[in-house]
């Protein structure tokens, strides 16, 4: 079956320190990856995307990811967190088959202390 | 750019009652359309999706519905409420991007 897995549920950071929020897939292909953001009672905001090129992909906010095809992975980063990049992150991914799913993972907690 | 509207916001509604929750979208035409359901403030549940008027895909069978009744509005429904279905209700939009865009959410409390 199709699954995203996001293996820790709360990442805690200080202010400043760099962020690695984890994500791995097991989709057949060459999936679409995406990571997304929610802040409380809000809906999911987009952060970016990998679909082909560059494994190092920049997105908003000063967030990177890096995809790893042979260990079936997109983890989030930052080189400094801010106390503002507290909120939920999602990593979804979407196959490249006609069903057009999008698949999410259950969440990481990202709680930066000041 | 896409914007996608859903309401209403929150939504308090007694056990056996019935449920209409409508997205509309503005800005693009002939999108894809979903219904993610997420509880307690995690994991997000794909209910169903939407590639065109009247064609609805079900991921889990369950005690909701929805329908697709114009090109830019997606709509979900029950006909009596359970307690499980509490949750926040968020509907999505994909049109040739290949990122989704999200509405800001329903929270419905069954009680």
């Amino acid at each position: 079956a199709q699954s995203v897995a996001q293996p820790e549920d709360q990442v805690n950071v200080a202010e400043g320190n760099p962020l690695t929020v984890k994500c791995t897939y097991s989709v057949s292909g060459n999936p679409y990856l995406f990571w997304y953001v929610q802040y409380p009672n809000r809906g999911l905001q987009f952060l970016l995307k990998y679909i082909t090129g560059d494994n190092l992909v920049k997105g908003s906010y000063g967030f990177e990811a890096e995809f790893n095809k042979s260990q079936t992975s997109f983890h989030l980063k930052k080189p400094s967190a801010l106390v503002s990049d507290s909120a939920l992150y999602f990593c979804a991914v979407r196959p490249r088959d006609n069903t057009d799913k999008l698949i999410f993972g259950t969440g990481t907690r990202l709680q930066v202390f000041p | 750019s896409q914007t996608i509207h859903q309401w209403p916001a929150t939504l308090v509604q007694p056990v056996g009652s019935p449920l209409s929750l409508e997205c509309t979208v503005e800005g693009t035409s002939n999108p894809n359309l979903y219904w993610y359901r997420q509880a307690a403030g995690r994991g997000l549940q794909l209910l169903f999706y939407s590639v065109g008027i009247g064609q609805i895909s079900s991921e889990v069978p369950q005690n909701l519905s929805a329908s697709r009744p114009q090109d830019r509005q997606f709509i979900l429904s029950s006909k009596k409420l359970l307690l499980s279905d509490s949750g926040f209700y968020l509907c999505a939009c994909r049109h040739l991007n290949t990122e989704a865009f999200f509405g800001q959410g329903t929270r419905l409390t069954v009680v």
